[in-house]
């Protein structure tokens, strides 16, 4: 398996843009996580979903951001607009069905810079 | 709700010295706990992970991290460092049927 799979993995947008970030999980994978990491917060969760359904969204900074998940293969993370508060890393991992102790597995990240 | 506390955003250690990265829990109910290594432009991956089954584990590339419950520590360590082991450590906590939380992370540097 060719693993987490994010695209792409460098954006740089204008304020205001919208911007759209992709994840592929693990095949077979019910549980998917995205997360964002700044140097000022660390590693933070903003939404997972499991089966295709969004379980918890309470990490979601704001109404600008938003995630779908419409079939078991993709995933999607919009911002729109971008601030260039927004900019950051952001990782999108699975993990297989188990539940949340299971190991999740991370893409490499999309490293995001709003100027 | 869970969370973790790892002391120390760096730390330094010579090449061949033990390496020792701390992390504290904190949970209502028995929790299932985690290292991660991030090293540079890269995504995390599990180092090793506590399940509730025996309390010293032992990881990938030599470490290993001991349950103690009544310090509600997950401390990592490994006996002898080496430049490759360079990166950043995150700890992270989870209980059953809830979110993974992870810690800020501490950045390791290995010094010649």
């Amino acid at each position: 398996d060719a693993g987490v799979i994010q695209s792409p993995r460098h954006e740089v947008t204008e304020m205001g843009q919208e911007v759209t970030l992709r994840c592929k999980p693990i095949s077979g994978h019910d549980y998917l996580f995205w997360y964002r990491q700044t140097m000022m917060r660390g590693l933070e969760l903003l939404i997972y979903f499991n089966n295709n359904v969004p379980i918890d969204d309470s990490g979601m900074p704001e109404d600008r951001f938003s995630a779908k998940m419409p079939n078991a293969s993709f995933s999607t993370l919009k911002i729109q607009p971008s601030e260039p508060r927004d900019s950051a890393v952001y990782f999108c991992a699975s993990s297989r069905p188990g539940g949340l102790n299971t190991e999740a597995f991370f893409g490499q990240g999309t490293r995001l810079t709003v100027v | 709700a869970q969370s973790v506390t790892q002391l120390g955003s760096h730390v330094s250690v010579s090449e061949g010295a033990l390496v020792l990265l701390r992390c504290n829990y904190s949970s209502s109910v028995p929790p299932y706990l985690f290292w991660y290594v991030q090293y540079p432009n890269q995504g995390l991956q599990l180092l090793l992970k506590y399940t509730s089954a025996a309390t010293l584990v032992k990881g990938i590339n030599g470490f290993e991290a001991e349950f103690k419950k009544s310090e509600t520590s997950f401390h990592l360590t490994k006996p002898s460092a080496h430049m490759s082991d360079a990166a950043e450590y995150f700890c992270a906590v989870t209980i059953r049927d809830d979110k993974i939380i992870f810690g800020k992370g501490t950045r390791l540097h290995i010094l010649p």
